[in-house]
């Protein structure tokens, strides 16, 4: 079964600091991975999305994930963080049907 | 594109009452999905749909609840004799094309069960 684990419930940095938040996966086959953040009252938005090519993944508000097939690994980074970047992060993993299995979510807060 | 639209944005009902969500996707949007979250956890999976063609259910999809996207549109997703443990936030998304295209989510109906 395909899974995804964010071992992290919540991640604290400082603004203007580099940012991770962790994500693994679980699959049987080729993996296509997402993260989608969710802000205080609004829906899930994406950011980004590996399906094949280029490990490093560029998307949304400066985000990049980095794609690490041997250790299994979807790691979303920015190389800066916003105080606005303060929000719930899921990572999802997707089967070809397109039904997503997300993670419980990593909750960022950025200080001032 | 106005989005992905869900209506009511809350609903509070009683134990042991039929409740009925809608779902109006982005209006090209050929797939239309449904997820449930509740606090601290990440949406959880429900069903979806290819157009009018419902697709998948998963196992968390007990008889009570019951989804039809009638015409390929908008869809609708009923909870008969609501329990306590349907609290939750109900989202909908919708996506065009294959299983690897971003999803495009609705702000969601919070159902509270008294």
């Amino acid at each position: 079964a395909q899974s995804v684990a964010q071992p992290e419930d919540q991640v604290n940095v400082a603004e203007g600091n580099p940012l991770t938040v962790k994500c693994t996966y679980s699959v049987s086959g080729n993996p296509y991975l997402f993260w989608y953040v969710q802000y205080p009252n609004r829906g899930l938005q994406f950011l980004l999305k590996y399906i094949t090519g280029d490990n490093l993944v560029k998307g949304s508000y400066g985000f990049e994930a980095e794609f690490n097939k041997s250790q299994t690994s979807f790691h979303l980074k920015k190389p800066s963080a916003l105080v606005s970047d303060s929000a719930l992060y899921f990572c999802a993993v997707s089967s070809n049907t397109g039904k997503l299995i997300f993670g419980q979510g990593t909750t960022l807060q950025v200080k001032p | 594109d106005t989005g992905v639209s869900q209506n009511p944005r809350h609903k509070i009902t009683k134990r042991g009452q039929n409740v009925t969500f809608r779902c109006d996707p982005i209006s090209e949007h050929n797939r239309l999905y449904w997820y449930r979250q509740t606090l601290g956890q990440g949406p959880e999976f429900l069903t979806y749909f290819q157009n009018e063609a419902q697709l998948e259910k998963s196992r968390l999809l007990s008889d009570r609840f019951s989804a039809e996207r009638p015409k390929g549109s908008f869809s609708t997703l009923e909870i008969q004799r609501t329990e306590q443990g349907d609290s939750a936030m109900y989202l909908c998304a919708s996506s065009f094309g294959g299983g690897y295209e971003k999803l495009f989510f609705g702000s969601g109906t919070q159902l509270s069960v008294l």
